[in-house]
């Protein structure tokens, strides 16, 4: 693995069904996030994490959940998806929140909540 | 929370120069960066600005007024790789970064 990876690439699901996004880095980076882009909107800030075992809630969290059990991964659980879901999906990580530590994004995940 | 304004479209020709403006309002502010993404594609850093003034890195410039809530970004020189969007964001007291909606850039020949 080189930098940060996610998966899957891209998910067709069924409102009602859970789905969890996995994030993974191999970049020891001790902060990571999760965003959501929308035609219009722009990246939106749902969950962050600055080192394992700590997440907070960003711009958008309701409906989303995420652990921090390590400092690699960082999944994002749908708990019972809704078409509003619907969305690419960005993980990023950094080496700190603070400085100039620029965030390194994941390819993303694109998923369509039908 | 921020308020960030940047333009949804811009348009130039191959070898000019574009200036992309980007405006917020912030309750706290802790830098400022600029990042590119092509379509179907994960944005990429471009530049930093946390104090007023100027900062080059090659083709790239990107200029911030901490006074005025301002900042651009400016493209010398462009190429036809250039086409993409760029996205101004801003991260606040609390370290969480806000992001503008991204200004498409289209570079023609």
């Amino acid at each position: 693995i080189a930098g940060i990876t996610q998966a899957p690439t891209s998910q067709i699901l069924a409102a009602g069904r859970r789905m969890t996004l996995r994030c993974t880095q191999d970049m020891r980076h001790n902060a990571m996030y999760w965003y959501r882009q929308d035609l219009g909107l722009g990246l939106r800030l749902i969950h962050y994490s600055n080192t394992a075992g700590t997440t907070g809630k960003g711009e958008v969290p309701d409906g989303y959940s995420v652990s921090r059990a390590n400092t690699d991964d960082f999944p994002l659980t749908l708990a019972s998806a809704v078409p509003s879901q619907t969305s690419v999906y960005f993980c990023a990580s950094s080496v700190g929140l603070a400085g100039n530590n620029e965030q390194f994004f994941g390819p993303g995940t694109r998923l369509t909540v039908l | 929370g921020q308020n960030i304004d940047q333009p949804t479209e811009m348009t130039a020709t191959e070898g000019a120069i574009v200036q992309i403006n980007c405006t917020y309002q912030t309750s706290g502010f802790n830098g400022l960066f600029w990042y590119q993404q092509h379509a179907g594609e994960a944005p990429t850093f471009l530049s930093y600005n946390v104090l007023d003034g100027l900062e080059e890195k090659g083709r790239f410039s990107s200029f911030l007024s901490r006074s005025k809530g301002y900042s651009y970004l400016l493209l010398k020189e462009l190429q036809m790789k250039d086409s993409a969007s760029y996205l101004c964001a801003v991260r606040d007291h609390d370290y969480k970064l806000s992001f503008g909606a991204g200004t498409t850039v289209t570079v023609r020949a």
